[in-house]
């Protein structure tokens, strides 16, 4: 099981969107709506933005938004605030019980 | 609220072992699947293995299966991961997470325990 694709870095000024890709194959993000995201800032745990393509938990602002088409998995930060910079993972159930992630992109708000 | 502590980390030569704990708190500890996931050095996330909520299944990362074992006891809210003929590439921050069913999603992350293989 391979890696899934994501960016290494997306930028953007405040109030803008950004929308950060995570490819995969149809084992794993095409194959299954188990596509998660998650916000991870220096030194910090990972924490739980988006889950199962597109819900978000509670507490979660409604700037962040996912979506999936066909292998690749999005997530889109609207209106974007300086305590968004952060590194961003998606991870996806891959079949056969296997979790993959990405290797995170680091987004910089300008 | 949702606490996840792990602790066992340190500095261990290449083929030593370790056991890393997960004190649960904050919420029913016997209701979540429960994960271990880490992150080497300037790099992303690796999940490393799965237990069910009961204990009764176990699911591990190609790269470590047949050295690391994953458990739990729910009497303690405790969740472990004993890891044996550790390697360099072992070297990483470990955190434990709970996932409210089978590999669902990941819900709570802990804030990690840094292991090391160095001689």
């Amino acid at each position: 099981q391979s890696a899934l694709t994501q960016p290494p870095s997306a930028s953007g000024s405040p109030g803008q969107s950004v929308t950060i890709s995570c490819t995969g194959t149809s084992s794993d993000v095409g194959g299954y709506n188990f596509v998660s995201w998650y916000q991870q800032h220096p030194g910090k745990a990972p924490k739980l933005l988006i889950y199962e393509v597109s819900n978000r938990p509670s507490g979660v602002p409604d700037r962040f938004s996912g979506s999936k088409s066909g292998n690749t998995a999005s997530l889109t930060v609207s209106g974007l605030q300086a305590e968004d910079e952060a590194d961003y993972h998606c991870s996806s159930y891959a079949g056969s019980k296997y979790l993959v992630f990405g290797g995170g992109t680091k987004l910089t708000v300008l | 609220q949702v606490q996840l502590v792990e602790s066992g980390g340190g500095v261990v030569q290449p083929g030593g072992s370790l056991r890393l704990s997960c004190a649960a708190s904050g919420f029913t500890f016997s209701d979540y699947g429960m994960h271990w996931v880490r992150q080497a050095p300037g790099k992303g996330l690796e999940w490393v293995a799965f237990i069910r909520y009961d204990g009764t299944n176990k699911y591990y990362a190609d790269s470590v299966k047949g050295r690391f074992t994953i458990s739990r006891d729910n009497s303690k809210n405790t969740l472990y991961l004993q890891m044996n003929t550790l390697r360099p590439e072992d070297t990483a921050v470990y955190y434990c997470a709970n996932d409210p069913g089978i590999f669902l999603y990941i819900d709570y992350w802990g804030r990690g325990t840094r292991v090391t293989v160095s001689s």
